[in-house]
């Protein structure tokens, strides 16, 4: 079982462009979750799919769109990308039985310039 | 929204010294969990607690679920180096699956 993985692992972007981040895990989660990382701050949640087919905001959704493709696939759209997206992004997941116990990917670092 | 607050925000300590870090909220939780972090890493769960007054080991790691419901204490017992990371606290108060993460502890160890 690979887990949770995320592509790309680093990526830079000038402002405005766009780029999707890519999640997926190979555990039958039913969850899925996007947060971002920021430097002496805790993750913030931005988006999250509690089951297929259906998509939530969190606590910091502005600037960013979510796709869950399948149960297996989660992924994270930044449509005009801007310097405060500069952070590192962390995708989870979890299954039905412990919905609080979240799995992690390794994060993508992206820096907007 | 709601917050949690983690102590302290950084250690710097010798092998085989003991560690505690906590977490303090103002809102009652029903699940407390405890992540480490390593470089360039995703988080990874180290102990989960569902019950106030819990308390739960994971080898040299002790946890416990505060009898008010709003803290939680991470106990690291001999430290090694291989210790070294962040070590993150989160709670969860209901609604849907809805984690709240601390700032970190950053422990640093010195052979």
């Amino acid at each position: 079982n690979a887990g949770v993985t995320q592509t790309p692992k680093f990526q830079v972007l000038k402002t405005g462009q766009s780029m999707t981040l890519q999640c997926a895990q190979d555990m039958n989660h039913n969850s899925m979750y996007w947060y971002r990382q920021d430097p002496g701050m805790g993750l913030r949640l931005i988006y999250y799919s509690a089951s297929e087919g259906t998509t939530d905001k969190g606590e910091v959704p502005n600037g960013y769109n979510v796709s869950r493709l399948n149960k297996r696939e989660f992924s994270l759209r930044l449509e005009s990308a801007a310097p405060s997206q500069t952070s590192v992004y962390f995708c989870a997941s979890t299954s039905g039985a412990n919905y609080n116990e979240q799995f992690f990917g390794p994060g993508t670092r992206l820096t907007v310039l | 929204g709601q917050q949690l607050n983690q102590s302290p925000q950084s250690m710097f300590i010798q092998e085989g010294e003991d560690v505690s870090m906590n977490c303090t909220s103002s809102s009652i939780f029903n699940t407390w969990l405890w992540y480490k972090q390593e470089p360039g890493e995703g988080p990874v769960l180290l102990i989960a607690l569902y019950k106030a007054g819990e308390l739960t080991s994971n080898g040299r790691l002790t946890a416990q679920f505060g009898i008010t419901r709003k803290d939680s204490f991470l106990n690291i017992s001999a430290s090694i180096p291989s210790d070294v990371g962040i070590y993150f606290c989160a709670g969860f108060s209901g609604g849907y699956n809805k984690l709240i993460f601390g700032a970190g502890t950053r422990l640093a160890v010195h052979p």
